[in-house]
């Protein structure tokens, strides 16, 4: 069975510093990867996916992740993080054959100090 | 305007009701899910339906009850079964195809026992 794991539940960054936001993830075959952003009392957006090829991925609002299958992990970075920025993000993974459930981290909230 | 409507956006229960939730799609996607939201908890899948007039239990179906009578319709029922049932009730739907896995979130709705 696949699972997701999000060891920080919240992490605190001063605005303009840097970001990375740990994912590691368990499943036996070639897995699709994605990150999630939730704003209080909202749904979910999606910030990137991962399924196949370049392992660095680029996505909205200045987010990337890099996919490294040696450490089963899928972390998100950003170079330099403004306050808009503070919400709660979650890290999924999908089984390669699609259109099954996506199984979810825990999340980990982000919060942003001037 | 294409995407997934829940309502309503708060519900309040009394204790031994059953509530219905809504949601309701027209991006034509035939895969729709439900995901339950507890703090510290992450998304933990309750049913999904890939097909109309099919659905499967996720990880937590106890208390819970759907149906899939139409593509752009699965509502949700929390019984008076369930113990515990104030939380915030995501529904996602994805699309079809290995390149159509991400899922798409509602707003959400949150239900709270009064």
């Amino acid at each position: 069975a696949q699972s997701v794991t999000q060891p920080d539940i919240h992490i605190t960054v001063s605005e303009g510093a840097s970001l990375e936001l740990r994912c590691n993830y368990s499943y036996g075959a070639t897995p699709y990867l994605f990150w999630y952003v939730q704003s209080p009392g909202q749904g979910l957006q999606l910030l990137l996916k991962y399924f196949s090829g370049d392992t660095l991925v680029q996505g909205i609002k200045g987010f990337e992740a890099e996919f490294k299958r040696s450490q089963s992990s899928f972390n998100l970075r950003k170079p330099s993080v403004h306050w808009s920025d503070a919400a709660e993000y979650f890290c999924a993974v999908v089984a390669y054959s699609g259109n099954t459930p996506l199984v979810f981290g825990k999340g980990t909230r982000l919060s942003v100090i001037a | 305007d294409g995407g997934i409507t829940q309502s309503p956006k708060y519900l309040f229960r009394k204790e031994g009701q059953n509530v219905t939730l809504s949601c309701e799609q027209n991006l034509n996607h035939d895969a729709m899910y439900w995901y339950r939201q507890d703090p510290g908890q992450g998304l933990r899948l309750i049913y999904y339906s890939q097909i109309v007039n099919d659905f499967q239990k996720g990880d937590i179906a106890e208390g819970y009850s759907v149906s899939r009578e139409k593509k752009e319709s699965f509502p949700l029922t929390v019984t008076s079964a369930q113990k515990n049932p104030t939380a915030f009730y995501l529904c996602a739907t994805t699309g079809q195809g290995l390149m159509n896995t991400e899922a798409f979130f509602g707003q959400g709705t949150r239900l709270t026992v009064v």
